[in-house]
């Protein structure tokens, strides 16, 4: 019954490959996010998604694109991996924008 | 420019006192603000919410205010246990369709 799920868990990986993380929510949210927490802890908004429309797309690579296939759904592809892309990616959910987010438990990326 | 900032990076307490950890913010006018509580290896989880009319908000041991005079939120907890030790974040809710904006954290340490 996990509210907000990603995988993988942990993803290690070598710089130029390229990889995806999946993220479902099963309750029933309109709103969904990706967001990067660097080695400061730092969480910062990448992209926002309302019934799988892009509402949201902060400074971000183009070598991230992020998918929606439904409401439920949002995956987070990455080309070309570089050194910075290592962090750990969460995934969150929300009815609409304005009220609180559900976090899944995050994926820790390394690229060597 | 636009800052939002935590009062210190880690604070210790005993176990039994209350915890007072600041959230100040500079150039912004928020709608709501959130604030998260975040374990090691896991992803935010939602405390409590305050829209900009209100000055108080309590849920259990756990009490947030917030001035925009000031610009300032405040969030204790009272009778802390060893068991609230956790990083806390506050998030700005600046309404529109502009993300939320988190701040860094304050780790907490209640001390047995």
């Amino acid at each position: 019954d996990t509210a907000v799920s990603q995988t993988p868990k942990y993803l290690v990986t070598q710089m130029g490959n390229d990889k995806s993380i999946k993220c479902e929510q099963n309750l029933g949210h309109d709103t969904m996010y990706w967001y990067k927490q660097d080695s400061k802890k730092f969480l910062k908004i990448m992209f926002s998604y309302n019934n799988k429309e892009l509402i949201i797309n902060e400074t971000v690579p183009n070598r991230f694109s992020p998918k929606s296939p439904d409401k439920a759904h949002l995956n987070l592809h990455i080309n070309s991996l570089e050194l910075g892309d290592s962090a750990v990616y969460f995934c969150a959910s929300s009815q609409d924008e304005r009220t609180p987010q559900f976090f899944g438990p995050g994926t820790r990326l390394t690229v060597l | 420019s636009q800052k939002i900032e935590q009062n210190s990076e880690a604070l210790n307490i005993q176990e039994g006192k209350t915890a007072t950890l600041t959230c100040n913010y500079t150039n912004y006018s928020p709608a709501y603000l959130q604030w998260y509580r975040q374990d090691p290896g896991r992803g935010p989880v939602f405390l409590l919410l305050i829209r900009e009319n209100e000055k108080e908000k309590r849920k259990e041991r756990l009490k947030v205010t917030f001035d925009t005079t000031l610009k300032q939120s405040l969030f204790h907890i009272t009778a802390s246990q060893p068991a609230d030790s956790a990083t806390y974040l506050c998030a700005l809710d600046l309404s529109g369709n502009t993300p939320l904006v988190f701040g860094k954290g304050t780790r907490l340490s209640v001390i047995a």
